[in-house]
């Protein structure tokens, strides 16, 4: 187990609702990644968080979006589903410090999204 | 044609088989390559990280970089059932951890 934990594990949604993803970071870890995963493909980058401020974002429309808190959990909200965003969206937390490679990441189980 | 294309699998080997993954990509700028595995219902794990082309030997596992093929494989030896997973490579031009490129992933059945 990585020590990241998501929740929900599943959520049911209609079309045009909002809903909100929540992830607790490996312990220490100060940076938190989101990425979509349809099935049958590889995880997309959503956005980053560090320092409680977006510090990078994937080509995803501004209905996704997302916050840090102090303790470097992070939320991912998504306005005005579409049957499209139906997926695992996965969180990932990694260290941001000289001499740490920024890509290694750590994975939670990720939250299934179905959106009807 | 994608940015990252991978075996589409699916795989199904004999325990003790020496498997071999492949990617191959199309972006010269990528230096990052890294290989996950992903059982069902969880998250990926990062298996191996490699930087620029070269060999890296983990246990039963190595992965390989050809830059000029634009190539990349992952050997798995004496293949074991608890390796029957997804194999998702990934790929990135930087060290930022914000640009990776995910193939689509291989899954891999390993017989008893």
């Amino acid at each position: 187990e990585t020590g990241v934990t998501q929740s929900p594990t599943h959520l049911i949604k209609t079309r045009g609702q909002q809903v909100t993803l929540r992830c607790s970071s490996q312990s220490g870890h100060n940076t938190v990644s989101w990425y979509q995963q349809a099935l049958g493909q590889g995880p997309q980058f959503i956005f980053q968080y560090y320092r409680e401020e977006e510090n990078g974002r994937g080509n995803f429309p501004p209905r996704f979006s997302g916050l840090q808190f102090p303790n470097y959990s992070s939320e991912l909200n998504v306005n005005a589903l579409e049957l499209d965003d139906s997926a695992l969206y996965l969180c990932a937390s990694s260290l941001d410090l000289a001499g740490v490679p920024k890509n290694i990441q750590y994975f939670g189980a990720g939250t299934r999204l179905s959106v009807l | 044609q994608k940015e990252v294309e991978q075996d589409p699998g699916p795989l199904s080997v004999p325990e003790g088989a020496i498997v071999s993954l492949n990617c191959t990509y199309s972006n010269s700028a990528f230096q990052y390559f890294m290989w996950y595995r992903q059982y069902s219902r969880k998250g990926p794990e990062l298996l191996m990280y490699t930087y620029s082309s070269g060999n890296k030997e983990d246990g039963r596992f190595t992965a390989q970089v050809d830059k000029s093929s634009k190539y990349i494989s992952l050997f798995i030896r004496d293949s074991q059932p608890s390796d029957s997973a997804t194999y998702l490579c990934a790929m990135s031009p930087d060290n930022y951890g914000q640009n990776f490129v995910f193939g689509p992933g291989t899954r891999l059945s390993v017989l008893p």
